[in-house]
Parts: C-alpha cells; sequence; structure tokens
C-alpha cells in the first residue's frame, strides 16, 4: 500500500513569495490533514479535511494560507505571501475515518525555509 | 492552548537500558496515541490507548493511561540505538477531531 505523498520535500523561497505544497493521501482515505511543525515543537493542525469539505480550519492563518482539496482525493496547501514565521515542516496525513480512534498515517512532510 | 506536555523534553540512555517518557494533557479524552518521528522523516503511530484502558503492551512498548490524573507514559524497555528518535502524544477531545500533539521527547539511544 502506497504511502501520504508530498511534494515538494524541500523549498527555499524569499520572504513576500508564494509556495506551493502538494499531497497525496492513501488511496480510500476520506480523511486529510495538513500540520505545521516548526523545529523543536510538535505538529500543529492548519486544516483538516473530510472528502472535499473543511472539518477544522480554525487554527489556519486565512490571511496568508489557503487550501484545498477539489476531488476530495489530493490536496494543495498554499502559503502567499510567505513570512520568515513560516518556515517549517509541512506535514500531510490522512485516516481512513475522521479523528479520534483511528490511525493517522503522515507522509515525509515538506520543508520550508523561508530567508 | 490544549497542545499536550511531554516530560522530559530529552532523555540520553544506553543501549540496553529502559526509557521511560511521560505526557500530560488537560482535557477529556477519548485515546491517546505515542506516536515517533525519526530526524528528517514523518510520524509513525506506535499505539492507541482508549480512555477506559489503564495500561497497554506492544513488543517492547508499554503505554499507561491515568485520567484522573490526565497523564500517560510511554516505557519503551531494552532500548537500541534505533529507538533513537523524537516520540510524541497525542489525543483528540472529542470523535472525528483532528489529534493534539505534545511537544514530544528527544530520545537518544547510545551503543
Amino acid at each position: 500500500e502506497a504511502g501520504v505523498a508530498q511534494s515538494p520535500r524541500y523549498k527555499i523561497i524569499e520572504k513576500r513569495q508564494s509556495v506551493a505544497f502538494w499531497c497525496n493521501p492513501i488511496s480510500g482515505h476520506a480523511t486529510l490533514y495538513w500540520y505545521q511543525q516548526i523545529l523543536g515543537q510538535g505538529p500543529k493542525l492548519l486544516i483538516q479535511f473530510q472528502n472535499n469539505g473543511v472539518v477544522d480550519d480554525s487554527q489556519l492563518p486565512k490571511d496568508r494560507f489557503s487550501a484545498e482539496r477539489l476531488k476530495g482525493v489530493d490536496s494543495t496547501l498554499k502559503i502567499q505571501p510567505a513570512k520568515l514565521e513560516d518556515s517549517a515542516v509541512y506535514l500531510c496525513a490522512s485516516s481512513s475515518l475522521a479523528g479520534s480512534g483511528n490511525t493517522i498515517y503522515f507522509g515525509e512532510g515538506s520543508w520550508l525555509t523561508v530567508v | 492552548s490544549q497542545q499536550g506536555e511531554e516530560d522530559p523534553q530529552a532523555l540520553s540512555i544506553q543501549e540496553g537500558e529502559n526509557a521511560t517518557m511521560n505526557c500530560s494533557y488537560k482535557t477529556s479524552i477519548n485515546n491517546l496515541q505515542w506516536y515517533r518521528q525519526n530526524s528528517g522523516r514523518g510520524l509513525v503511530h506506535l499505539i492507541l490507548i482508549r480512555s477506559n484502558e489503564r495500561e497497554k503492551h506492544s513488543g517492547r512498548l508499554r503505554v499507561t493511561l491515568d485520567t484522573s490524573k490526565k497523564s500517560s507514559s510511554l516505557l519503551i524497555t531494552a532500548s537500541r540505538a534505533a529507538d533513537t528518535a523524537s516520540y510524541f502524544c497525542a489525543y483528540s477531545n472529542q470523535a472525528g477531531t483532528a489529534l493534539i500533539f505534545g511537544k514530544g521527547t528527544t530520545l537518544s539511544v547510545s551503543s
């Protein structure tokens, strides 16, 4: 079974530029998550999708971050314009059912450095 | 913040020793999970313990849960160099919501 795929793995951009990350979850997984992990900290949820609908985006900085999952499969996370504090690993994860009680499978992450 | 807290932040032991990590959380939970993260990699699920369970084993892992103290512990027995990683506890406070992660414990096992 293929895991959660993410790209690009690494990205360096200047502040105020834009960047987009792509995620392909495990086949058949209805729930998709984007987490932000700053170095030395635990992952923080940015947004949770159930199929193509948003379940929770309360911690997504909507003035600069956007995410979509148009067909309920792949997802894209965009940052525009980027700030220095956005330097982090962006982890995509998926599960067969929403949240609690279900194992969440993580991708390898997309490492963003904003200079 | 509802974020959990792991203790200690960092732990260094020798191969063959046991490693114990603790996690405290702030809300009622449905279950609590532990994940491992090797340097530069994604998170890997280790074990899940439900709120009505007190102890669970999986191989060299032993997890305990004390809901009255809102705390959990992860014990790795007979540690190996390959156990070197960061360990995170994670929980959700109600069904269907995403996991809330703690800040992690960095374990270093030297041979």
